[in-house]
């Protein structure tokens, strides 16, 4: 659902399980999108990358997918572990611009 | 750790008074960004430096924020007359270059700003 201020939305999870966090961007010219995790008191760590001439990426555990139809982005998580409760974040990079633009990040708790 | 570091971790300073804080990006990257980030949201984009020159400033950076990157390499952010709505975590990352993985943003461990 949609988050304001403090209330993050959270997806919980049961340890060895797969997750799959969304995220919707905004700039249909964005030719670059990052997942980042972030842990409380730290700063955003790099995850996966894709560009925009791709539709999937996978990585160790992680694989990201992309659909440039509805500008939907998400992150899925093989055998969730207890070290992946974080914060995650998208990002996407404009075309021509050179900052990041994150998303409204999701909270991801693993329950042992 | 990425190799972007920041000092100091934490700062809380009163309301009027000024504050600065500082970033070492990792030493080949020429690009360098600073980004504001308050409790719950994502890092909100403030500016960002190729080598010394500032190539971009958002509407968030008001005129009592300066940054500099004098030598292209550390970068200051200075606030000053530091006000309640300051207080957030500034991030600082940095970029090798355009392309490709030089692209990949990596970000240090932030300053937590505090103004009483």
């Amino acid at each position: 659902g949609e988050s304001v201020g403090l209330h993050l939305p959270t997806l919980s999870v049961q340890e060895g399980d797969n997750s799959i966090i969304n995220c919707a961007y905004s700039n249909s010219a964005s030719d670059y999108f990052i997942w980042y995790k972030q842990e409380s008191g730290k700063g955003p760590q790099f995850i996966i990358d894709i560009r925009s001439n791709m539709d999937k990426r996978q990585g160790q555990r992680v694989t990201v997918l992309l659909n440039k139809t509805v500008k939907h982005l998400s992150l899925q998580i093989a055998a969730t572990q207890p070290g992946d409760s974080a914060v995650y974040f998208c990002a996407e990079k404009g075309g021509g611009g050179n900052k990041l633009t994150f998303g409204t990040g999701t909270q991801l708790k693993v329950e042992l | 750790d990425t190799g972007v570091s920041q000092d100091p971790r934490h700062k809380i300073t009163k309301r009027g008074q000024n504050v600065t804080f500082r970033c070492d990006p990792i030493s080949e990257h020429n690009r360098l960004y600073w980004y504001r980030q308050t409790l719950g949201q994502g890092p909100e984009f403030l500016t960002y430096f190729q080598n010394e020159a500032q190539l971009e400033k958002s509407r968030l950076l008001s005129d009592r924020f300066s940054a500099e990157r004098p030598k292209g390499s550390f970068s200051t952010l200075e606030i000053q007359r530091t006000e309640q709505g300051d207080s957030a975590m500034y991030l600082c990352a940095s970029i090798l270059g355009t392309g490709g993985k030089k692209e990949t943003q990596y970000f240090g461990p932030g300053t937590r700003l505090l103004v009483l």
